[in-house]
């Protein structure tokens, strides 16, 4: 199966701090990545997408200057929370599509990272 | 934009029990995913549906496809207790202007009690 991983799993700061967030596909080449965003007990709000190579195409109310995201290879895809503040504590987590993944077009997600912010 | 619904919210249910959910949308898609989110975790993809009518079978989990583009259930058959967490459906466009994004439901929580 593809795999997809993310580092850290868990991430706690002090309020004004940048956080990097990475996601990582494993076993294929992952030429589109997204950054979802999941409050508890809520669905998946999909951030932004990110091609290889390309600017990522935010989602309207997603600020790109406080999350930047940096698609820089094809396995590898970086979300920054920059001056983070407490109402960003979030679990946040990634999902990444490539040319052969298992299944036409699939997204396979990561295991979240869990962000906390003091 | 475009809107899941997703039913039924919440389920508990005795341990062998079959399991139906559903999700339908007020616009087409031409796939249909159900992914398993347990608690801290990532979804897991349990079943891709990529052709309107199609049926597809992963163990004891069956999905469909609806005629209509609008529309695809889940279901499970004998439940155990590691079936419990949230069941979420997403509809994909697969088109490059789409960026193939996803349109999540808002999940099921499902518990089932031994």
């Amino acid at each position: 199966g593809a795999v997809v991983s993310q580092h850290p799993s868990r991430v706690i700061c002090k309020s004004g701090t940048s956080v990097k967030i990475e996601c990582r596909s494993l076993d294929f080449q992952a030429t589109t990545m997204f950054w979802y965003r999941q409050f508890p007990k809520k669905s998946l709000m999909l951030m932004a997408t990110s091609n290889e190579g390309s600017k990522a195409t935010y989602e309207q109310g997603v600020e790109k200057d406080k999350f930047l995201i940096n698609h820089a290879s094809l396995t590898l895809s970086t979300l920054t929370v920059t001056s983070a503040h407490p109402e960003d504590s979030s679990f946040y987590i990634c999902s990444a599509r490539g040319i052969r993944t298992p299944g036409t077009d699939t997204q396979y997600f990561g295991p979240g990272t869990r962000l906390t912010v003091l | 934009g475009q809107q899941l619904n997703q039913s039924p919210q919440s389920m508990f249910i005795q341990e062998g029990e079959d399991v139906s959910m559903n999700c339908t949308s007020s616009s087409i898609f031409n796939t249909w995913l159900w992914y398993k989110q347990d608690p801290g975790e990532g979804p897991v993809l349990l079943i891709a549906l990529y052709k309107a009518g199609e049926l597809t079978s992963n163990g004891r989990l069956t999905a469909q496809f609806g005629i209509t583009r609008k529309d695809s259930f889940l279901n499970i058959s004998a439940s155990i207790p590691s079936d419990v967490g949230i069941y979420f459906c997403a509809g994909q466009l697969r088109s490059g202007g789409s960026n193939y994004k996803l349109t999540f439901g808002k999940g099921t929580l499902l518990t089932v009690n031994p």
